[in-house]
């Protein structure tokens, strides 16, 4: 079965400081990855997206992601981080299921909190 | 502008009853889909809708129920609420089954069970 990790699960850091949010997917065959972020008190929203191509994805807002496959990972980056970057982070990936497809399996989430 | 709407925002309720929380979409997305998030486990997929009079069983579809009566519109069913069932709902709709298909979600429901 699919499963995604996501080891940090609270990061602190101060403004300007570097992020980097890991997340790993277990699944051997094609998979599509994604980063969805949710701010306080707001639905999620996608930050990016991997499905083929370019292993360095970038996103909205600066954020920027590289899917490694032979580790099976696609960490989140930031070079520098602003007090607005607060928020819940989630890696989900979608490998199908053979008959159906579009069925997202999301990691348990990072809580970023940025000190200004 | 097109969107995603869910109601109501925040519910609560005694356990043993029946509550339906409703999500509206207006972009004639063909995909629905409903997820519970919890502390320690993010977003877990209840059920999903491929098209109008189709629903299929998520992860964690025990005590919940679904109909798609239209395009727009994917009611989520507790039969019978538990405690286990207080969490914040979120519903998601995607325009075609792809899986490279982007999901958006909605604004979430909160529902407290007692």
């Amino acid at each position: 079965a699919q499963s995604v990790s996501q080891h940090n699960h609270h990061v602190i850091l101060s403004e300007a400081a570097s992020l980097e949010l890991g997340c790993n997917y277990s699944y051997g065959g094609t998979v599509n990855l994604f980063w969805y972020v949710q701010y306080p008190g707001q639905h999620l929203q996608l930050l990016l997206k991997y499905f083929s191509g370019d292993p360095l994805v970038k996103g909205i807002k600066g954020f920027e992601a590289e899917f490694i496959k032979s580790k099976f990972s696609f960490n989140l980056r930031k070079p520098s981080v602003q007090w607005s970057d607060t928020a819940e982070y989630f890696c989900a990936v979608n490998a199908g299921d053979g008959g159906a497809t579009n069925k997202l399996i999301f990691g348990t989430g990072t809580l970023l909190a940025v000190q200004p | 502008d097109a969107e995603i709407t869910q109601s109501p925002r925040h519910k609560i309720t005694e356990t043993g009853r029946q509550v339906t929380l409703a999500c509206h979409q207006t972009w004639n997305h063909n995909n629905m889909f409903w997820y519970r998030q919890d502390l320690g486990h993010g977003l877990r997929l209840i059920h999903y809708s491929y098209g109008v009079q189709d629903t299929n069983k998520g992860e964690v579809s025990d005590g919940y129920s679904v109909s798609r009566s239209n395009t727009e519109d994917l009611p989520l069913t507790l039969e019978s609420a538990a405690s286990s069932q207080t969490s914040v709902y979120f519903c998601a709709s995607s325009e075609s089954s792809g899986i490279q298909e982007t999901q958006y979600f909605g604004p979430g429901t909160r529902l407290l069970v007692l």
